[in-house]
C-alpha cells in the first residue's frame, strides 16, 4: 500500500529535550516536505526536499534541521524544542510538483 | 511573493446543496499549479483536485470541479449536491514552477453540512 509514515503519532517533551520526528515514504518519491498546522494559521511548510541531499528552507525553518539522505526517508528534528513549537506536524511526499502531495498521518507534539 | 487567501472561515450549507469555497491566490511566476486538499475531523489530508495554470479546461473530479478564472486569480472549489461527509476544513494550496519547492496554503475554510 502506498503510505507515508510518521513517527512517532503523539510526544509530549519538555523544553529543550532534542526529538527527531521520522518520516517515511514507499512511492519512491523525489519531493518531500514537513508542515506545521496551527489553529487560524493553516499550514505552513518548514522545509522541503526535492532529492537526496537537496533540503532547503520553507516558510517557517527556525528551530528546526532536516535531513535526506536516503530517497525514502526525510526525519526532522528539533534541537532544543521551544513551547511555541506545539503543533500538529505533518510530512507530505509527491513525484513531481504539479501532482498532489500524499501526507502522513501527522504527527501531534507538545512542549511543556 | 506567493499568497493564498481563503475569505470565508466557515460556512453552513444545506445537505444537498452545492457549495463554492473561496481561494484567491497571487503569483508572478507563469508556472503554477492549485490545489485543493480536505481535512476531516479525523485529521488526515485528502486530495480532492488539481488545476495547472497552464490548463485550458476547469478541472473535475466527480462531484468537485474547479471553477479556475486566471485573469482574476480564482481557484474557487464547487462541491456538488453536499452531503454530510463533506463536513471538514477545506485547504487551497499553490506550487510554483521555478527552481524552489514553495507551497503555500491557505487558512482554510470550515465547511459544516447540515441535515
Amino acid at each position: 500500500e502506498a503510505q507515508v509514515t510518521q513517527n512517532p503519532r503523539y510526544l509530549i517533551t519538555v523544553t529543550g529535550k532534542k526529538l527527531t520526528v521520522t518520516c517515511s515514504q514507499n512511492m519512491n518519491h523525489e519531493y518531500m516536505s514537513w508542515y506545521r498546522q496551527d489553529p487560524g494559521l493553516g499550514l505552513r511548510q518548514i522545509y522541503y526536499s526535492m532529492n537526496v541531499e537537496v533540503t532547503d528552507k520553507g516558510d517557517v525553518p527556525e528551530g528546526y534541521k532536516v535531513s535526506r539522505k536516503e530517497k525514502r526517508n526525510f526525519p526532522l528534528i528539533l534541537e532544543s524544542p521551544s513551547p511555541n513549537q506545539t503543533s500538529l506536524y505533518f510530512c507530505a511526499s509527491s513525484s513531481g510538483r504539479f501532482v498532489e502531495q500524499y501526507f502522513g498521518p501527522g504527527t501531534r507534539l507538545t512542549v511543556t | 511573493a506567493q499568497k493564498i487567501t481563503q475569505t470565508q472561515p466557515g460556512m453552513f450549507v444545506q445537505e444537498k446543496e452545492a457549495v463554492t469555497l473561496d481561494c484567491t491566490y497571487d503569483t508572478s511566476d507563469p508556472s503554477y499549479g492549485l490545489f485543493w486538499y480536505k481535512q476531516p475531523s479525523s485529521g488526515e489530508m485528502i486530495f480532492l483536485i488539481y488545476q495547472g495554470s497552464y490548463d485550458q479546461q476547469n478541472a473535475t473530479e466527480g462531484r468537485y470541479s474547479l471553477n479556475f478564472q486566471k485573469a482574476r486569480k480564482s481557484a474557487n472549489l464547487v462541491i456538488s449536491a453536499s452531503q454530510l461527509g463533506d463536513s471538514a476544513m477545506y485547504f487551497c494550496a499553490m506550487r510554483e514552477g521555478n527552481r524552489d519547492d514553495k507551497i503555500i496554503f491557505g487558512k482554510g475554510t470550515r465547511l459544516h453540512i447540515l441535515p
